[in-house]
């Protein structure tokens, strides 16, 4: 059974690109979550989804910020215009059942530089 | 919402020894605390969790303690060996499904 994957492990992009980031969950999960880790920090959370619905989005940047989870294929945290604070570590996680069962599985995440 | 504060940021160990390490939380409707190691490169990984509803949990060297009423919760490692030099992050959680984790205490186990 895999575990979540996250790809690409390493992006690079330069000032105003966009930076698209993909999470496959573990099989028969439907509840994805994104963190972001700054350099010698803790993970802060930024979103949370089921299949094709937003269920928090508390702790994502109102702009420049989208992620979605379409009812087939990966969950993609995008990143329009990116500027140097965005570099750091994005994780993502996922769990089989609701938040009352609360046990979630990190991907290895996507390690983002902005040049 | 949710704060969690977690201390040491650091600790360094003798191979052998115990090490302990403490959060606290502030949202009373917090009822799952999860313990992950992250090594350097890599995604966290659970190590041990508890629920609100049992005060200490233990698996083999790792247990856990919770006390609801002063709302901190601490990890407890016996026996430490180098291959457990990693950092560390404590986390709550509220039915509501996301985590806040504490800002991490890298361990440093000495052979």
């Amino acid at each position: 059974n895999a575990g979540v994957m996250q790809n690409p492990r390493h992006l690079v992009r330069r000032r105003g690109q966009e930076a698209r980031l993909r999470c496959s969950p573990m099989k028969g999960h439907s509840h994805v979550y994104w963190y972001r880790q700054l350099p010698e920090e803790g993970l802060k959370f930024m979103v949370y989804l089921q299949k094709e619905n937003i269920i928090d989005e508390s702790g994502m940047p109102k702009e420049r910020f989208s992620a979605e989870f379409p009812k087939e294929g990966p969950s993609i945290l995008r990143i329009q215009q990116v500027v140097r604070g965005d570099s750091a570590a994005y994780f993502c996680a996922s769990s089989p059942l609701g938040p009352q069962y609360n046990e979630q599985f990190f991907g290895p995440g996507t390690r983002l530089t902005v040049l | 919402g949710e704060n969690v504060e977690q201390h040491p940021s650091t600790l360094s160990v003798q191979e052998g020894d115990s090490a302990v390490i403490k959060c606290t939380y502030s949202d009373s409707a917090s009822n799952y605390f999860p313990w992950y190691k992250q090594e350097l490169g890599k995604g966290p990984q659970l190590i041990i969790d508890i629920r609100s509803n049992v005060g200490e949990k233990k698996d083999q060297r790792i247990a856990v303690t919770l006390n609801k009423t002063a709302k901190h919760f601490s990890l407890h490692i016996t026996e430490t060996q180098p291959e457990d030099s990693a950092v560390y992050f404590c986390a709550a959680n509220t039915n509501a499904g996301k985590s806040t984790f504490g800002d991490g205490t890298t361990l440093t186990v000495k052979p």
